[in-house]
């Protein structure tokens, strides 16, 4: 089955830039999703199909996917960033088909 | 407003059984695939199981499979997972999402708060 892998950390200083990795087997020719939860919520899209931004996510969060690797990029970290980061992808070889990544904690320093 | 919100959790002794369910508003239920994902306590997101709009369809990850049934009533715009032969590692948040796909794939982009499942003797 596909294997999605996200580094467990990422530590940064407010008003830098955060970027979060998530690597598969040619996932550039996937589409990729990007969820943010902070402790005690729910999951929330931040990214989907690579780069799309749903309503209401600010423009400091951006993806890009190309090769073996997914980015997730938080411009401008605010201490509001700090949160677990998981990548997903469909997997549509596959007859269990939805796969996430074991996710990122993202610490604002 | 787009909601769901999920029920049905509590706990159970290993071997039991649990039916969540979760209710929609706010969007046409019938239009959506829709998903359980599941957290164990200081994990990560696993996803359990997907129902295509009209229930044709029906994946599930293979820890659960011949377990648990995902199934859906456009009619009551609700989705429920019966959950039979509990272990354990059952323990976690379930969330009810919901799906938008195209031919490249499925992202969840409503989810709601979860219902807990504990599975101890």
């Amino acid at each position: 089955s596909y294997v999605l892998t996200q580094p467990p950390s990422v530590s940064v200083a407010p008003g830098k830039t955060a970027r979060i990795t998530c690597g598969g087997n040619n996932i550039g020719s996937k589409s990729v999703h990007w969820y943010q939860q902070k402790p005690g919520q729910a999951p929330v899209l931040v990214i989907y199909y690579d780069s799309d931004r749903p309503s209401g996510i600010p423009e400091r969060f951006s993806g890009s996917n190309s090769g073996n690797t997914a980015t997730l990029t938080i411009s401008r970290v605010e201490a509001g960033d700090e949160a677990d980061y998981y990548c997903q992808v469909w997997d549509s070889s596959s007859d269990h088909p939805v796969v996430f990544g074991g996710g990122t904690k993202l610490t604002v320093l | 407003e787009v909601q769901l919100v999920e029920s049905g959790g509590g706990l159970v002794q290993p071997g039991g059984s649990l039916r969540l369910s979760c209710a929609a508003s706010g969007f046409t239920f019938s239009s959506y695939w829709m998903s359980w994902v599941r957290q164990a306590p200081g994990k990560g997101l696993e996803w359990v199981a997907n129902i295509k709009q009209d229930g044709s369809e029906k994946y599930y990850v293979d820890s659960v499979k011949g377990r648990f049934t995902i199934s859906r009533d456009n009619a009551k715009n609700s989705l429920y997972l019966q959950m039979n032969s509990l272990r354990a590692e059952d323990t976690a948040v379930y969330y009810c999402a919901r799906g938008i796909y195209d031919p490249t794939g499925l992202a969840f982009d409503i989810w709601g708060q979860g219902t807990m499942v504990t599975v101890s003797s």
